[in-house]
């Protein structure tokens, strides 16, 4: 069956450094995003991208960058960890044949100390 | 912009009672509209959905009815279970360039118990 994935799936790190959290799909979606879950804020998306080589930035990408080198992975790296960006992050997918319905990772709970 | 606006939780029931989690939204045109469900240590899953004005979306005895004079799509439910209990988000897509976005609302947790 397909699905998508995500590794680590606790991460806990320290100021300043880098971190990269995988997403991998095996859906063959077009469409990948990734998102961070705060209390009182629902879900915000961070990056996403709509085919290899393309990304774009959400409503909260200060702090993160993405890269799609092909379909199945969109990487997301912190590229120095702060604590206000302690949070659960979700990774998801759409594409052909429900375009507009996303599918979800179970999530990476990154802890900054 | 869009933007979608839930009721706050939690909200808390007794099991068989019923359920309704208000949902109302702000976008231009016409959006496409959802439920999602996230329980306890997982991902957001696909509840139910609705693509046009007057559409009723409806799985596991859940139901949404899209009112575009209302902006609403609130969630309903006859009789609710414990495994009913989890956080549940409204969202909305518009189709954008190549793909689509989504805007969520902040949730609603919902406690059934016995």
């Amino acid at each position: 069956d397909a699905e998508i994935t995500q590794s680590p799936r606790h991460k806990i790190t320290e100021t300043g450094r880098q971190v990269t959290l995988a997403c991998h799909q095996t859906w063959n979606h077009n469409n990948m995003f990734w998102y961070r879950q705060d209390l009182g804020h629902g879900l915000r998306l961070i990056h996403y991208s709509y085919g290899v080589h393309d990304t774009n930035k959400g409503e909260v990408s200060d702090g993160y960058s993405v890269s799609r080198s092909n379909t199945e992975d969109l990487p997301l790296t912190l590229e120095s960890a702060a604590s206000s960006q302690t949070s659960v992050y979700f990774c998801a997918s759409s594409g052909f044949p429900l375009g507009n319905e996303q599918f979800f990772g179970p999530g990476t709970r990154l802890t900054v100390l | 912009g869009n933007s979608v606006t839930q009721m706050e939780g939690p909200v808390t029931l007794s099991e068989e009672a019923f359920l309704t989690i208000n949902c109302t939204y702000t976008a231009t045109g016409y959006p496409s509209l959802f439920w999602y469900v996230q329980y306890p240590g997982e991902g957001l899953q696909l509840l139910l959905k609705a693509t046009k004005a007057d559409d009723k979306g409806s799985n596991k005895g859940f139901e949404a009815t899209y009112r575009k004079e209302t902006t609403s799509f609130h969630l309903e439910k006859g009789s609710v279970q414990v495994s009913d209990s989890a956080v549940y988000f409204c969202a909305l897509t518009r189709v954008t360039g190549g793909g689509n976005k989504l805007t969520f609302g902040t949730g609603t947790q919902l406690k059934v118990e016995l």
